[in-house]
């Protein structure tokens, strides 16, 4: 157990609805990060929040965003749902100290239908 | 950024020693390089991570020769379940911080009987 949790595991919803992902980071952890999981695809980085702050964004599209809590719980909002979008949405929290490792959660599968 | 290229997939067979090779020829001086391994439909998991010579835990070990542009993770003596995606990453170190956790293609293990 990574200490990582995201809900929910599973989601299925249609093409142009909003959905949102929560994440809880490991404890002590201040980094949160969101990676993007296609079919056979690699990891796609999103985005990282550092303590309520953004601090690094990556290939995210305009229809997707995120924020981070005072409580360090992360939500990633999806709207305007695509097909394309189906995939698996990973959440990982660090202390962010160089030689740190992520620890991820096991994911949310979306399913847009 | 430092980019990072291993091969697609590697076989192997239960109980030999496999050696998964990395190159990151414009690693920075102060760069980490780390390993990950995931599972179909699991989070990455982190394995090891060094920054020169060798890196010994209880699942690998990690040679990173004098020039650093490449790594070696071998795992001895695999098992059907070491059957994985195998990344590789450099890990930017920004006066102690860490950035660029951007994940390839990764190598695709796979152990046969």
């Amino acid at each position: 157990d990574s200490g990582v949790t995201q809900t929910p595991k599973h989601l299925i919803t249609a093409t142009g609805q909003r959905v949102t992902l929560r994440c809880s980071p490991r404890s002590g952890d201040l980094s949160v990060y969101w990676y993007q999981q296609s079919l056979d695809q690699g990891l796609q980085f999103l985005i990282q929040y550092y303590n309520g702050e953004e601090r690094a964004k990556g290939n995210i599209l305009e229809r997707f965003s995120a924020q981070q809590f005072p409580d360090l719980h992360s939500e990633l909002n999806l709207s305007s749902l695509e097909l394309g979008d189906s995939a698996l949405y990973f959440c990982a929290s660090s202390v962010e100290v160089v030689d740190s490792p992520l620890h991820f959660g096991n994911g949310t599968r979306l399913t847009v239908t | 950024l430092a980019k990072t290229t291993q091969p697609i997939s590697m076989d192997s067979y239960e109980g030999q020693e496999v050696n998964i090779t990395c190159s990151h020829n414009n690693i920075a001086t102060n760069d980490y390089i780390t390993w990950y391994q995931q599972f179909p439909s699991q989070g990455p998991r982190f394995i090891i991570q060094g920054y020169k010579t060798k890196v010994t835990n209880e699942v690998a070990s990690l040679f990173i020769p004098a020039d650093r542009k490449s790594s070696t993770l071998s795992l001895p003596r695999v098992s059907l379940s070491d059957t994985a995606v195998y990344y590789c990453l450099v890990v930017l170190n920004y006066g102690g911080s860490q950035g660029n956790l951007i994940f390839g293609k990764g190598t695709k293990l796979s152990v046969k009987p």
